[in-house]
């Protein structure tokens, strides 16, 4: 079974916007991480961030983590074309790691 | 993905045939996994290895075996294809505490008609 769940499922902005996805979860966790999938490829990992950190930043991204809502947010500042693609979280609670189904994003030029 | 490659790519199989896919890594990583992907459920773990010899069971593991004779392959198994089985399949990578996260495959897209 799924431990993220990301929402929303798809989002559309326009290139320069920010776009922002969430993931929910629901046991303890070690830490969380954020996913890139582009249309055919496997995932790429983005960012961690550990279940004792409250946000990190990577360049445009910038991903926070608020445990007792046992939730996830990644943000990406300035959107590009180069952009689109499924946003996936994973969390570690130690024993494994746990993937959502994803969020579709499209950066329209 | 640099350091792990994926075999087949592409594969079409007829019900009830055995299929073996093929993980390579060149990393010397001592974890390998391979997951599935299927719309609408993300990717969920099928087995993983901790080590030569050494494999454990996901959470959908039935129909599914798999083996590792040495540190940089990973083989995984179906051992009597069912169209449930259609999916693309991920092999990953990681050190031990996953600190640097996983690392990926480019993935084998499988077919079972």
């Amino acid at each position: 079974s799924q431990q993220g769940e990301e929402d929303p499922q798809a989002l559309s902005i326009q290139e320069g916007e920010n776009a922002t996805m969430n993931c929910s979860y629901k046991t303890s966790i070690n830490n969380l991480q954020w996913y890139r999938q582009n249309s055919g490829r496997g995932l790429v990992h983005l960012i961690l961030i550990r279940s004792n950190e409250r946000e990190k930043h990577s360049g445009r991204l910038r991903v926070t983590l608020d445990t007792s809502k046992k939730s996830s947010s990644l943000l990406i500042t300035a959107s590009r074309a180069a952009d689109t693609a499924s946003y996936f979280c994973a969390t570690d609670n130690g024993n494994d790691m746990r993937f959502g189904a994803g969020t579709r994003l499209t950066v329209k030029p | 993905d640099a350091g792990i490659t994926q075999s087949p790519r592409h594969k079409v199989t007829e019900t009830g045939t055995p299929v073996t896919l093929r993980c390579h890594q060149t990393e010397n990583h001592r974890y390998m996994y391979w997951y599935r992907q299927d719309p609408g459920h993300g990717l969920r773990l099928i087995h993983y290895s901790y080590g030569v010899k050494d494999t454990d069971k996901g959470e959908v593991s039935d129909g599914y075996s798999v083996s590792r004779s040495k540190t940089e392959d990973f083989l995984l198994t179906l051992e009597s294809a069912t169209s449930s089985q259609t999916s693309v399949y991920f092999c990953a990578i990681s050190e031990g505490d996953r600190t640097y996260g996983y690392t990926f495959g480019s993935g084998t897209r499988l077919t079972v008609v």
